[in-house]
């Protein structure tokens, strides 16, 4: 299994309160993105990191911002919780660009905002 | 934002049967699409990363086909058994950035 954690993996909060989800891998790869689960949904792309402050937007990053400050560590913050953020969160990881190599994912997230 | 379809949303099967589920892309700006299992209460796991037209990949009794010109992917599995009951989802990859299906529930009854 490919070392990525997450932490926490359970948060109940409430709306209006500022989040922050913590992926983190010992692997040494260079890519890392922040995916929710929703029902009917799939996974969609919040953001994604290229490099150590590099990052970029996915199609579901209103209300999310992200930081990586080292390879390891990428961070999504939920600015101020909302409702409609309750999901499960999943950090993956990859060593290449080009998509050919496999995305390896974390264990998840479960958050609920009241 | 790209639409990636997958087909049938769920598919119900007895053991031994052999089944197969469609992926649907956009044919242009492809870069590769990758297909992943995903068992209830774990994280996807990965089965195939694709990324040439005409492409076939196999691991054990399931298997992939891959046409880009033409904007789908097929996945099939021979002699289905219970423990291939999860979810598969198939994510496109363009514009530097991943785009998943919402995935076909496969249920296979012993």
């Amino acid at each position: 299994d490919a070392g990525i954690t997450q932490s926490p993996r359970h948060k109940v909060t409430e709306t209006g309160t500022p989040v922050t989800l913590r992926c983190h891998q010992t692997e040494n790869h260079r890519y890392m993105y922040w995916y929710r689960q929703d029902p009917g949904h799939g996974l969609r792309l919040i953001h994604y990191s290229y490099g150590v402050k590099d990052t970029d937007k996915g199609e579901v990053s209103d209300g999310y911002s992200v930081s990586r400050s080292k390879t390891e560590d990428f961070l999504l913050t939920l600015e101020s919780a909302t409702s409609s953020q309750t999901s499960v969160y999943f950090c993956a990881i990859s060593s290449a660009s080009t998509g050919t190599d496999t995305q390896y994912f974390g264990p998840g997230t479960r958050l609920t905002v009241l | 934002i790209l639409n990636v379809e997958q087909s049938p949303q769920s598919l119900h099967v007895q053991e031994g049967d052999s089944t197969n589920f469609t992926c649907s892309f956009p044919s242009s700006n492809f870069y590769a699409l990758h297909w992943y299992r995903w068992e209830t209460a774990k994280s996807p796991e990965a089965l195939f990363v694709m990324t040439l037209n005409g492409d076939e990949k196999k691991k054990g009794r399931i298997s992939a086909t891959l046409n880009t010109k033409e904007g789908y992917s097929y996945l099939y599995i021979k002699g289905s058994q219970p423990e291939d009951s999860a979810t598969y989802l198939c994510a496109f990859l363009g514009f530097n950035k991943f785009y998943f299906g919402s995935g076909t529930k496969l249920n296979v009854k012993p």
